[in-house]
């Protein structure tokens, strides 16, 4: 089946510790996506790329880094720099536009905590 | 700036009657407002989707309608059941800007 696999489902960072958070999907897209929902906040951008090698701040891209060495692959690490990580995690990959079934679809998610 | 408004932040509504929740945006090059529905612990789902260029796409017991002038939609879901319970999210993007969206609402269906 085609979709987009999490990993880890829980994790837990240490203050100063740097993690990440692994992105793997097998739908052929070229976008992916990484947001992060907070209680009562929605799903805020962090960073997105629309190709392989190419990747865009999104609104809270402070304290996060990305890769996008691979089609499949697009790992987010939560650096130290970011002072509230506590947060679930949603990364996500966008068909193209042209098609029938045009849309994102999510993983299931990563819930980060700090201890 | 939240560029897309979404109401009520929770709702309650009795097994069989009409869950309405709305939404508002502000950005007129908007072209594709979809729906997700989002369970506890898990990644949203597309529920449903419309574009500018009609007012109303119904799927099964989920309806969207929209108002180009107003600059607003809603999702109504008709018949509402337990298993409706969950999160709903609207969303709105242009091109291929990456989708935007409400804070939520979390819906209660009661027996």
């Amino acid at each position: 089946d085609g979709g987009i696999t999490q990993s880890p489902k829980y994790l837990f960072r240490k203050e100063g510790q740097n993690v990440t958070l692994s992105c793997e999907q097998n739908l052929n897209h070229d976008a992916m996506y990484w947001y992060r929902q907070d209680p009562g906040q929605g799903l805020r951008l962090i960073y997105y790329s629309q190709i392989v090698n190419d990747f865009q701040k999104g609104d809270i891209a402070e304290g996060y880094s990305v890769s996008r060495e691979k089609k499949e692959s697009f790992p987010l690490t939560v650096t130290s720099a970011q002072k509230n990580p506590t947060a679930f995690y949603l990364c996500a990959s966008r068909s193209p536009r042209v098609t029938a079934n045009y849309g994102y679809t999510f993983g299931s998610g990563t819930r980060l905590t700090v201890v | 700036q939240q560029q897309v408004k979404q109401s009520p932040q929770s709702l309650i509504v009795q097994k069989g009657g009409i869950s309405i929740i709305n939404c508002a945006y502000e950005n007129t090059a908007f072209d594709y407002f979809p729906w997700y529905q989002q369970f506890p612990g898990k990644g949203p789902a597309l529920l449903i989707a419309i574009r500018p260029d009609v007012s109303e796409k119904k799927e099964g017991r989920f309806t969207i309608s929209f108002n180009k002038s107003a600059k607003q939609f809603s999702l109504h879901i008709m018949d509402s059941q337990p298993g409706d319970s969950a999160t709903y999210f609207c969303a709105a993007s242009s091109g291929n800007t990456p989708l935007v969206f409400g804070k939520g609402t979390r819906l209660s269906v009661i027996a």
